[in-house]
């Protein structure tokens, strides 16, 4: 079963506009992290914003806020106020931290955001 | 502080040769990671390294291997190689502190077997 699963295969926004990134999850680990990275066309990830299972609050990081409900097993990012150069592929990830498994990102296959002028 | 850095950037080779890629972790990091990128798809988890030792693996065959040294660097060998070898190359590393921060990527390397 996939454990995180991205619906949105592309994204378009117009400049200055907001957009949600969806992003939901599959973990029966009660502690665990929860990451957005952007990959633009040169190939890096770019870490954007982190959200714990435990925090209480949504984690934001400048323009980006993450969207957590828990009990929708859902992370969702948003992004306010597009610019061009957010133009990339936006991957969600996550990392379980029991059972051994502390060490790995499971990955989502992405989505394209296009940012429109 | 520098980035993770990785060399080649891009590399093809053919079927059946042997290949090995390299990582210089983020200064202060003492773990590294590495991932398979397949067109179009999320990255997949290899194998991480932390104090030199293999310390968690997913789910490729023993011809994937990998060192780590003693200032942190890393290498990945791909042995026997196959055309779905094709990928882009990512290592990561971090901190095994800071690990709420997921990791540092470098940019990768390109490879194309043919």
């Amino acid at each position: 079963a996939q454990k995180i699963t991205q619906t949105q295969p592309g994204m378009f926004v117009q400049e200055k506009e907001a957009v949600t990134l969806d992003c939901t999850y599959d973990t029966s680990d009660p502690s665990y992290g929860l990451f957005w990275y952007k990959q633009p066309s040169s190939g890096e990830m770019i870490f954007l914003i982190y959200q714990g299972s435990y925090d209480q609050q949504n984690a934001t990081e400048g323009r980006y806020s993450l969207n957590f409900q828990k009990a929708r097993k859902s992370a969702n990012l948003v992004i306010s106020a597009s610019q061009l150069g957010d133009s990339a592929m936006y991957f969600c990830a996550m990392r379980e931290i029991s059972g051994g498994s502390n060490y790995k990102l499971t990955f989502g296959k992405g989505t394209l955001l296009t940012v429109n002028p | 502080e520098t980035g993770v850095t990785q060399s080649p950037t891009h590399l093809i080779k053919t079927r059946g040769q042997q290949v090995t890629l390299r990582c210089s972790s983020q200064s202060g990091h003492n773990t590294v990671s590495w991932y398979q990128q397949a067109l179009g798809q999320g990255p997949q988890f290899i194998f991480q390294y932390y104090r030199e030792e293999e310390n968690g693996r997913g789910n490729f065959p023993p011809r994937f291997s990998g060192l780590q040294f003693p200032n942190y660097s890393s290498e990945l060998n791909v042995n026997a190689l196959e055309l779905d070898d094709s990928a882009l190359y990512l290592c990561a590393s971090s901190s095994s502190s800071g690990w709420s921060y997921g990791y540092t990527f470098g940019s990768g390397t390109r490879l194309t077997v043919v």
